[in-house]
């Protein structure tokens, strides 16, 4: 089965503070991501990457950045935590569309809901 | 006009009944179309895929698309409790070959013994 892993499911940080949200996949996914999932507004894609040291911007990239310095490995980084960003972190992986039972399927990880004080 | 519409509900019917979840999408270029299935406090896991046009049956769901009406549904017959989830659509297929899905806000059912 595919795993997809997350660091921490609660998280609660201060206002300023530099957090740093990991996720680790154990499929050998080209594909990784970074959503942030809030009531009403659904899973908003924060930034994606499909390589190593590869990166691209998702709808709402602002405030965040990325680090994928090993294929199964994808961290997120909040610069400077705000309250704004008290939310629910999902990360998710998916083979290249040519390796893919289904092209594009995403497999998720358990989510790490991220509280800003 | 947003690329997916869902109704977000929160939906509540008997056990036993017929559910229609529905996405409408303004991308014609879309070709996947997922559904997927999210139990609280969890990440969504993939419930049904389908490519182009048609149905797709799996148990007691299916799921419908209507290219030339740009609408997908999934459909729950017999419904459990265990059904009580969120169910999220889900599409790509843009031109450009992109990896990235395009989701639905999600509709919240809940199944009553």
């Amino acid at each position: 089965d595919v795993k997809v892993t997350q660091s921490s499911r609660y998280l609660v940080k201060r206002t300023g503070e530099k957090v740093f949200l990991e996720c680790v996949q154990d499929m050998d996914h080209e594909n990784m991501f970074w959503y942030r999932q809030d009531p009403g507004l659904g899973l908003r894609l924060i930034y994606f990457s499909y390589d190593v040291k590869m990166k691209e911007k998702g709808d709402i990239p602002e405030g965040y950045s990325v680090s994928r310095e090993k294929k199964e490995r994808f961290s997120l980084i909040l610069e400077s935590a705000s309250t704004n960003q008290t939310s629910m972190y999902l990360c998710a992986s998916s083979w290249d569309r040519f390796g893919a039972r289904y092209p594009y399927e995403q497999y998720f990880g358990p989510g790490t809901r991220l509280t800003v004080t | 006009q947003k690329e997916v519409e869902q109704d977000p509900g929160p939906l509540s019917v008997p056990e036993g009944a017929i559910v229609s979840l529905n996405c409408t999408y303004s991308n014609s270029a879309f070709q996947y179309f997922m559904w997927y299935r999210q139990y609280s406090r969890k990440g969504p896991e993939l419930l049904m895929y389908t490519y182009s046009s048609g149905n797709k049956e799996d148990g007691r769901f299916t799921a419908q698309v209507d290219k030339s009406s740009k609408y997908i549904s999934l459909f729950i017959r017999d419904s459990q409790p265990s059904d009580s989830a969120t169910y999220l659509c889900a599409m790509t297929g843009s031109q450009g070959g992109s990896e990235k899905l395009v989701f639905g806000k999600g509709t919240k059912l809940t199944v009553n013994p």
